[in-house]
């Protein structure tokens, strides 16, 4: 079983669809939780971090499921702008080392 | 805002070259990464680095070395390049100054003919 797995995607959508993204991890002494997007060519970008009490930035939502080993995220009113891959990372119970997801493309369509 | 800076954007090398690729981080991070990323196969750590001089192998180490002997650079070092090492790279620092959450810069990519 690898580490960090994701929706294998890719998921079409149309603008203004709410999309949901779903990510487990296996190993339970894992530290910290995050959702990255990385667009075309370019590298990873910090989206946001994903706290047990579970948090909201915008049209974005994150939740930690410590129990399931499950994270998710939760895209609304998706815009063409939203079109990229997305990873959920998290770190090695040593806190030093990052394991990321193999990501999960959207295209958000007009 | 954190920086980490890939000197080298765009290289073509030949086969049998040595090759060095440069990163630089401005946030006195403790760790640093180097990655590669090719369509289908995610990231993949090489090496990564959580002390000056440290060094700790990663999942795909194999013809790659690294150094790190000073605590904002980390270099990656291809002894002699060879076509299967076509691809692009990423370097990466985390550290207790900025959450620990890890930032990369803006990637290397390398072509070997």
């Amino acid at each position: 079983r690898k580490e960090v797995e994701q929706d294998p995607g890719p998921f079409n959508v149309p603008e203004g669809a709410t999309v949901a993204f779903n990510c487990t991890y296996s190993n339970s002494a894992s530290q910290s939780f995050f959702w990255y997007r990385q667009d075309c060519r370019k590298e990873p970008k910090l989206l946001m971090s994903v706290y047990s009490s579970g948090n909201e930035d915008g049209r974005f939502t994150a939740q930690l499921n410590r129990a399931s080993q499950y994270i998710s995220l939760l895209i609304r009113d998706s815009k063409l702008s939203d079109s990229a891959t997305y990873l959920c990372v998290v770190t090695a119970p040593s806190g030093q080392n990052f394991v990321f997801g193999p990501g999960t493309r959207l295209s958000v369509l007009p | 805002d954190v920086k980490v800076t890939q000197s080298s954007r765009y290289l073509v090398k030949r086969t049998g070259e040595k090759v060095f690729l440069e990163c630089v981080q401005d946030m006195d991070h403790e760790n640093m990464f180097w990655y590669r990323q090719d369509p289908g196969l995610g990231l993949r750590l090489i090496y990564f680095s959580y002390d000056v001089k440290m060094k700790e192998k990663g999942d795909i180490p194999e013809g790659y070395s690294v150094s790190r002997e000073k605590k904002e650079r980390f270099s990656l070092i291809l002894e002699s390049a060879s076509t299967n090492q076509t691809s692009m790279y990423l370097c990466a620092s985390a550290g207790h100054s900025s959450g620990n959450t890890i930032y990369f810069g803006e990637g290397s990519w390398l072509t070997v003919v």
